[in-house]
């Protein structure tokens, strides 16, 4: 299987801040990478797929690059809801993985 | 409006079987994939199991392989995933989520609201 390794963990920030989080493959993905959002007790949502396409409705202060093995999530301009757990996945195979998550702290 | 809503988790013994479900509305069920992804009490997410649109291909997680049958039917719109030969570690809040397309591998656009399961004595 394919591995996601994220970092870092837990990350704090404040508002109105700037903030990155990586995702690394354990092999080439094609570009077939998403990034869900999840709030305690909520499921998660869809914020990027494709590593850089925005799903319909999400703020544009996500953004999402990289290529081939490693993967960023950009937040700017941080507000109050996006503090959350923000994971990686890769679907490149049929054997979907994802990343150990990130949580955003104020 | 699309609307995902799972049922059947409870709490069941090791070894035991359940049946979970997930009725769909909102989008036209039988052109897309669906999937099942868990998470355990206080650990992240987990892919579990994914079926095309019209049921003819089905992925496991080797975690559940052998053990855990997911299955639709398109004219009750409805996923299902049943569990057999239940052990601790499955236990997890699991999610049915629609995937963007039919591929059989692809993000999840659409989650519903998720359904405990617990195994335990």
């Amino acid at each position: 299987d394919i591995q996601m390794t994220q970092s870092p963990s837990t990350l704090s920030a404040s508002v109105g801040d700037t903030v990155t989080i990586t995702c690394r493959a354990s092999q080439t993905i094609n570009n077939f990478l998403a990034w869900y959002q999840q709030k305690p007790g909520k499921a998660p949502h869809l914020l990027i797929f494709a590593a850089s396409s925005l799903q319909s409705g999400v703020p544009s202060r996500f953004s999402g690059s990289g290529s081939g093995t490693e993967f960023t999530l950009t937040i700017t301009s941080l507000q109050p809801d996006d503090f959350a757990t923000y994971y990686c996945q890769q679907y490149d195979s049929y054997s979907r993985t994802f990343g150990q998550g990130t949580k955003l702290e104020i | 409006e699309v609307q995902l809503l799972a049922s059947g988790g409870t709490l069941v013994q090791p070894g035991g079987s359940l049946r979970l479900a997930c009725a769909v509305s909102g989008f036209d069920f039988s052109t897309k994939a669906m999937t099942w992804v868990r998470q355990a009490p206080g650990k992240g997410l987990e892919w579990v199991s994914t079926i095309t649109g019209s049921g003819d291909g089905t992925y496991y997680a080797d975690s559940v392989k052998g053990r855990f049958t997911i299955s639709r039917d398109n004219f009750k719109k409805t996923l299902y995933l049943q569990m057999d030969s239940l052990r601790a570690d499955d236990t997890a809040v699991y999610y049915c989520a629609k995937d963007r397309g039919n591929w059989g591998h692809d993000a999840c656009d659409v989650w519903g609201q998720g359904t405990m399961v617990t195994v335990s004595s």
